[in-house]
C-alpha cells in the first residue's frame, strides 16, 4: 500500500490554465506538506497544514492555495500558471509537526511542465 | 546566500570506496539534522537524523556534527551501486517542521 500518493504524476498545461495536484496519506498522519523541488533539485517548503489548520505559509505567490479537506488529504491549486511554476511538487506527511526526530515521509511527485 | 550551503556534485566513486558528503550552514539557531536520500524521480526518505554535536552511527551510514563549525557530513561506508541517489541534507530550528534543504549532491557508485 502506498503511504503517500498524489495524482497525477506528470502535469502537462499551457500557461494561463488552472490545475489542481492532489495528495493522500493513509498513515494517520496529523500535518501534511507541499514542497516544490526546482531543476537544480533544491527543494523548498511551500505549506504545512497540521489537523487541516494552516501551520506553515511560507512566501509563494497566492496563485498558489492548499486546501485540506480532511486530516488524510491536502490538495494544491494552482491559478494562472506561468513557466516558472514549472518544476516536480512533494506531498509529504509526518506524525506530528515534523520539525525535530518527527519523520516526513515524502510522495512520489508530480511533475509539472507548464507551456 | 542561501542559509544551507551543499556541493550539487555529481560524485562519482569505485564501488567499495568511502563516500563522502557534506552541508555548510550560516543560522546558528539551526538545532536538528537530517540526512535524506532521494533516488531518480521519487521522493525524498529518510537516512539518518541527529540534534548534537559528534556522530551518530546507523549501519554503513555515519552523521557528524560540528556546531561550533556550521558543517554537518554523512559516511558510507563499503558503497555499492544501489547507494547512487541524489543525497540531500535539511535542518531545522524548531518543532515546526520547517526543514531548509541542501542543494542536493548527486553520488554515482561505479561497479
Amino acid at each position: 500500500d502506498t503511504a503517500v500518493s498524489q495524482t497525477p504524476k506528470y502535469l502537462v498545461t499551457q500557461m494561463g490554465n488552472d490545475k489542481s495536484i492532489k495528495c493522500e496519506q493513509n498513515l494517520g498522519h496529523d500535518t501534511m506538506y507541499w514542497y516544490k523541488q526546482d531543476s537544480k533539485k533544491f527543494l523548498k517548503i511551500m505549506f504545512s497544514y497540521n489537523n487541516k489548520e494552516l501551520i506553515i505559509n511560507e512566501t509563494v505567490p497566492n496563485r498558489f492555495s492548499p486546501k485540506s479537506p480532511d486530516k488524510a488529504h491536502l490538495n494544491l491549486h494552482i491559478n494562472s500558471l506561468e513557466l516558472g511554476d514549472s518544476a516536480v511538487y512533494f506531498c509529504a506527511s509526518s506524525q506530528g509537526l515534523g520539525g525535530t526526530t518527527d519523520t516526513q515521509y515524502f510522495g512520489p511527485g508530480t511533475r509539472l511542465t507548464v507551456l | 546566500q542561501k542559509e544551507v550551503e551543499q556541493d550539487p556534485g555529481p560524485l562519482s566513486v569505485p564501488e567499495g570506496a568511502i563516500v563522502s558528503l557534506n552541508c555548510t550552514y550560516s543560522n546558528s539557531a539551526f538545532q536538528y539534522f537530517m540526512w535524506y536520500r532521494q533516488y531518480s524521480r521519487k521522493g525524498p526518505e529518510l537516512l539518518m537524523y541527529t540534534y548534537s554535536s559528534g556522530n551518530k552511527e546507523d549501519g554503513r551510514f555515519t552523521a557528524q556534527v560540528d556546531k561550533s563549525s556550521k558543517y554537518i557530513s554523512l559516511f558510507i561506508r563499503d558503497s555499492q551501486p544501489s547507494d547512487s541517489a541524489t543525497y540531500l541534507c535539511a535542518m531545522t530550528t524548531d518543532s515546526w517542521g520547517k526543514l531548509q534543504f541542501g542543494a542536493g549532491t548527486q553520488v554515482v557508485v561505479t561497479p
